[in-house]
């Protein structure tokens, strides 16, 4: 079956230091993989994607992730945190040969100190 | 250019009520979706639709009723509210190809007691 998972639920960083939040999925096709942020009382905004080619992929706000298909991984990465990076985050794998299906995982929860 | 607009943003049902959760979008998009989001479970699939008149299940159906009569809305019903249904809802659309980005709405924060 699809899914996706993120195995922490919660990261707490120091403003100014690096970050890395986990993405695994389970998907059998080449998988079309996401990235999104959620402010609180806010929808998602999507920080990067990747479906084909370079492996290292660059999104918005000086986010990265890297697709790793040997370990079914996507993992999300910052080299600084910001204070306005606190937030909520969800990797999703599209499903199907269509669009509007989305696979999200559980969702981690990013909160920065300063 | 206003992207996904869903109505109402707050809602407290009764059980047993039904209502209508609006969704229109102005990108004209062929893809469009309903999730609701519960903690510690991310965004589950109710409805989806790939263009008017055609709409599938997703993982959660039970409870909900969509159609799709234009490009631009897909109106989710609830039929009779229970208390599972506590949830925040989000309407998405999508342009062609899995692989593009979905647009999502505010969010609709629907409370049944």
């Amino acid at each position: 079956a699809q899914s996706v998972t993120q195995p922490d639920i919660h990261i707490t960083v120091s403003e100014g230091a690096s970050l890395e939040l986990r993405c695994n999925y389970s998907y059998g096709a080449t998988p079309y993989l996401f990235w999104y942020v959620q402010s609180p009382g806010q929808g998602l905004q999507l920080l990067l994607k990747y479906f084909s080619g370079d492996t290292l992929v660059q999104g918005i706000k000086g986010f990265e992730a890297e697709f790793k298909r040997s370990q079914s991984s996507f993992n999300l990465r910052k080299p600084s945190v910001h204070w306005s990076d606190a937030a909520e985050y969800f990797c999703a794998v599209g499903a199907g040969n269509q669009g509007g299906k989305l696979i999200f995982g559980q969702g981690t929860e990013l909160s920065v100190k300063p | 250019n206003a992207g996904v607009t869903q109505t109402p943003k707050f809602q407290v049902l009764k059980t047993g009520q039904s209502m209508t959760l609006q969704c229109a979008q102005d990108m004209n998009h062929e893809y469009m979706s309903w999730y609701r989001q519960d903690p510690g479970m991310g965004l589950r699939l109710i409805h989806y639709s790939v263009g008017a008149g055609i709409t599938d299940q997703g993982e959660v159906p039970n409870g909900y009723n969509v159609s799709r009569s234009t490009t631009e809305d897909f109106p989710l019903r609830l039929l009779s509210a229970a208390p599972s249904q506590t949830s925040v809802y989000f309407c998405a659309s999508q342009g062609q190809g899995p692989n593009t980005e979905a647009f999502f709405g505010q969010g609709t924060r629907l409370t049944v007691v």
